[in-house]
């Protein structure tokens, strides 16, 4: 089946530099995609999430961009700090509610 | 307002034991779902619900059922329970489930060891 795949599976950054995490998706039929956030022991915590009719859509300290060319979607954070360590999964809906997830980045901040 | 309640937070048991995962959302969600999360790995669709009386399969079906009662409540049952069941559970309700993109609302899941 199709699925949603990331890059890199541990990312670590410097405290205050600017964080990307990267995400490929298989499924051109998606329309909406969704970024959480999950701390150790806890459920997955919404982020931002952006349609298909968008290319980016920013939050606080957060941006995505859609690149539906190259079927990619990213996560930038700014300013990364050290509440930012934590698992990110993107994931997408492409069958009226059914979330398709990626295997999840870690990332790490260092202080 | 307490969002999405899993019970219970930890559980142990035996091959071929039976039990029920409690989710209970107080938002008034229509939709709802149940996932299980491997270690070092995403969620997987296990059931979802996208309204009361309403169910329907995931990715991974095999071995559990549910039911949607009332719009509050979505319990998940292990028939059998199987090692390969060893996992953590979550629970999550959006708005709506009928081709309405919402970002769902996660419990903080239940963690399940089968001996």
């Amino acid at each position: 089946g199709e699925s949603v795949g990331l890059h890199l599976p541990t990312l670590s950054v410097q405290e205050g530099d600017n964080s990307i995490i990267n995400c490929a998706y298989s499924n051109s039929a998606s329309d909406y995609f969704i970024w959480y956030k999950q701390e150790s022991g806890k459920g997955p915590q919404f982020i931002i999430d952006i349609r298909s009719n968008m290319d980016k859509r920013q939050g606080q300290r957060v941006t995505v961009l859609l690149n539906k060319t190259v079927k990619h979607l990213s996560l930038q954070i700014a300013a990364t700090q050290p509440g930012d360590s934590a698992v990110y999964f993107c994931a997408e809906n492409n069958a009226g509610n059914m979330l398709t997830f990626g295997g999840g980045t870690r990332l790490m901040v260092k202080p | 307002n307490a969002g999405v309640t899993q019970t219970p937070k930890f559980q142990v048991l035996k091959t071929g034991q039976s039990m029920t995962l409690q989710c209970a959302q107080d938002m008034n969600h229509e939709y709802m779902s149940w996932y299980r999360q491997d270690p070092g790995m995403g969620l997987r669709l296990i059931h979802y619900s996208v309204g009361a009386g309403i169910t329907d399969q995931g990715e991974v079906p095999n071995g559990y059922n549910v039911s949607r009662s009332t719009t509050e409540d979505f319990p998940l049952r292990l028939l059998s329970a199987a090692p390969s069941q060893t996992s953590v559970y979550f629970c999550a309700s959006s708005y709506s489930g009928q081709g309405v993109n919402q970002p769902q609302h996660f419990g903080d899941g239940t963690r399940l060891s089968i001996l």
